[in-house]
């Protein structure tokens, strides 16, 4: 079975400044997909990023930008010139290919923006 | 329906009470989940549905968690006789099943609190 694990809890950043947020997964398999996703206090879940195992172009979304190291099992999230509205819990989660695919989720990381 | 439609937002309940939390996912996802999240805490799986084949229930916490969909649309999750530990945000998400960029769409939860 795959594992997400997100080892820091809780992060804080300056506003406008960049903060990195890590996420390492075990898996035995070679294709898979990865996402970060976003969580404000409203509560609903949406994505910010996702990376294609096959793809060794590191996926960008504007500020946002993932650092991934597929023999390290490593996909770290970037958030550049951070925004007080980027403040919200972030999870790492990952998905096997294919119609039956699951998706596993980290423990999540909550940001904090100062301003 | 334009998202995931999750009922009711809120439930307060009594110990011992049977709840019904209902989900409506995104017309022609074939792939449907249910999550748990206790407060500020990562995702906890719980079941997963994917077209018309068995579900996957490996994570329901106990019997007295069961779920279904109907028509493969429409999902319930029933929790019976409810314990002061069930209380949280249940998340429902689903997917398309053939996508393959794999992005789950959520809803914005049930929060379930027993008294």
């Amino acid at each position: 079975a795959q594992t997400v694990t997100q080892s820091q809890p809780e992060m804080s950043v300056q506003e406008a400044e960049t903060v990195t947020l890590s996420c390492t997964y075990d898996t035995s398999e070679s294709d898979y997909y990865l996402f970060w996703y976003k969580q404000p206090p409203s509560r609903q879940m949406i994505l910010v990023i996702r990376q294609e195992a096959y793809k060794q172009q590191n996926a960008t979304e504007n500020r946002f930008s993932v650092n991934f190291q597929k023999a390290a099992k490593s996909f770290s999230l970037k958030i550049s010139d951070s925004q007080l509205g980027d403040a919200a819990m972030y999870f790492c989660a990952y998905r096997s290919p294919g119609r039956a695919g699951k998706s596993t989720f980290g423990d999540g990381t909550t940001l904090t923006v100062k301003p | 329906g334009a998202g995931v439609s999750q009922s009711p937002s809120n439930k307060v309940t009594e110990k011992g009470k049977d709840v019904e939390l209902r989900c409506d996912p995104i017309s022609g996802h074939t792939a449907l989940y249910w999550y748990r999240q206790s407060l500020g805490q990562g995702l906890e799986f719980l079941i997963y549905f994917q077209g018309n084949s068995a579900p996957d229930k490996s994570g329901l916490p106990s019997d007295r968690f069961s779920a279904e969909r109907t028509g493969g649309s429409v999902s319930t999750l029933t929790i019976q006789r409810t314990q002061q530990e069930d209380s949280a945000v249940y998340l429902c998400a689903s997917i398309f099943g053939h996508s393959n960029t794999g992005e789950l769409f959520f809803g914005e939860g049930s929060r379930l609190t027993v008294l």
